[in-house]
């Protein structure tokens, strides 16, 4: 299967503790780009990177929150001191640089902070 | 005004009906304009993707854009139960970031 994966699929935390996420993109694709999505919305931007820059972060990006794509492949996203609110979908996608309307999505990781 | 509007349903049809699904936009600006399926526990799946107006076919769906009105429809032809799911209309927005509808969910009655 040579689509976007993500690890884990589901992560249970308690409030207060570190978590982080893992997202493996399409190999020939240079953008990266995470989301999250809450139930009933549409995904929200998070942040991108082409290669290994990130080039935007979204205000919805706290400074708890912290992403890296250190050798332009796969990405990391970390989550410090989890809150109750952080509880949602994390989705990565990739596209190329020429077709961002092409985004493809992995299958997301679902974290629960009790 | 959010940058793209869509109705969330849900939306109950019969299999074999057409299905229409609809969404408004604010920024005439926008050129691309996708529409993404994503079911139950899973990440969105691209569909389609329009540039600028008209019309595009893949099978038994149908992209239309109307930049005048600022709307842009999916039809689905000879809807089937699997077709069930939650359908995100997104476009491509400033900065080359992606903004998505809340999504319509859609269920096919057998």
């Amino acid at each position: 299967d040579t689509g976007v994966s993500q690890n884990p699929r589901h992560k249970i935390t308690k409030r207060g503790q570190n978590v982080t996420f893992r997202c493996d993109p399409i190999s020939e694709h240079n953008r990266l780009y995470w989301y999250r999505q809450t139930l009933g919305q549409g995904p929200e931007f998070l942040t991108y990177f082409q290669n290994e820059a990130q080039l935007e972060k979204s205000r919805l990006l706290s400074d708890r929150f912290s992403a890296e794509r250190p050798k332009g492949s796969f990405s990391t996203l970390e989550i410090q001191r989890t809150e109750q609110g952080d509880s949602a979908m994390y989705l990565c996608a990739s596209s190329s640089a020429g077709s961002l309307y092409e985004q493809y999505f992995g299958p997301g990781t679902r974290l629960t902070v009790t | 005004q959010k940058e793209v509007e869509q109705d969330p349903g849900p939306l109950s049809v019969p299999e074999g009906a057409i299905v229409s699904l609809n969404c408004t936009y604010s920024n005439s600006a926008f050129q691309y304009f996708m529409w993404y399926r994503q079911y139950s526990r899973k990440g969105p799946e691209l569909l389609m993707y329009t540039y600028s107006s008209g019309n595009k076919e893949d099978g038994r769906f149908t992209a239309q854009v109307d930049k005048s009105s600022k709307y842009i429809s999916l039809f689905i032809r000879d809807s089937q139960p699997s077709d069930s799911a939650t359908y995100l209309c997104a476009i491509l927005g400033r900065d080359d970031k992606i903004i998505f509808g809340k999504g319509t969910r859609l269920h096919i009655l057998p």
